[in-house]
């Protein structure tokens, strides 16, 4: 079945810094989606990518959708303590179902 | 705002016996999904139900685990014989459309322990 992994596993970060987690599926995906989750929560929808090599910004973070639809990344200007919590792709399968990748946790150090 | 409710939020038994979760979600919507976290590691689909019936279930998913609406608003999971490695959390989630796209969302969860 469909792959999807996801780099880095932690990453611990000083406050202000910048963060980027990758995200690549073993195979085409319609669209690919972001979620946030807080130490001890729930996962969060961040945001939905669906064209091909599309750029989409919330405030600081910023999400990628690769022209070839198997990779993504999202990126974080200026890291903040309220950033932290673990960020998981998840792109969909058999259109009825979500796989997510391993997530990244982003710790930050103020 | 549209909450997805589960109950209960933390939940103990022992290996063996029968647990029931529950979630209310969004009035009016057809597609719900479980998944469910070992802690530490990724969400892993479980199953969905699609108009009240299962319309895709994974490996995890097997004769141990069931999914019902018994009242055609709360939507239950049952593991018949807990086991050691069924502790994780179990998400309820709902299929939403938003401004963003196309979301599952989730519950706050139910942490299963199995002892």
């Amino acid at each position: 079945g469909q792959q999807v992994m996801q780099i880095p596993q932690y990453q611990h970060v000083q406050e202000g810094e910048d963060f980027t987690t990758y995200c690549n599926s073993s195979t085409t995906l319609s669209n690919i989606q972001w979620y946030k989750q807080r130490p001890g929560g729930h996962p969060v929808f961040l945001i939905q990518l669906v064209k091909s090599g599309e750029v989409k910004k919330q405030k600081r973070l910023t999400f990628q959708f690769g022209e070839a639809k198997k990779n993504s990344s999202l990126h974080i200007t200026a890291t903040q303590t309220t950033d932290v919590g673990t960020y998981f792709c998840a792109g969909p399968e058999g259109g009825n179902k979500l796989v997510f990748g391993a997530g990244t946790i982003l710790r930050v150090k103020s | 705002e549209p909450e997805v409710t589960q109950t209960p939020s933390h939940q103990v038994t022992q290996m063996g016996q029968e647990v029931i979760l529950r979630c209310v979600p969004i009035s009016n919507h057809l597609y719900f999904y479980w998944y469910r976290q070992i802690l530490g590691q990724k969400v892993e689909f479980l199953v969905s139900f699609y108009n009240n019936e299962i319309s895709e279930k994974s490996e995890i998913f097997d004769d141990q685990f069931s999914v019902e609406r018994p009242d055609g608003s709360n939507f239950t999971l049952k593991i018949r014989s807990t086991k050691l490695e069924d502790s994780a959390m179990y998400f309820c989630a709902d299929r939403v459309e938003s401004f963003s796209g196309t979301e599952a969302f989730f519950g706050q969860g139910t942490r299963l322990t199995v002892v």
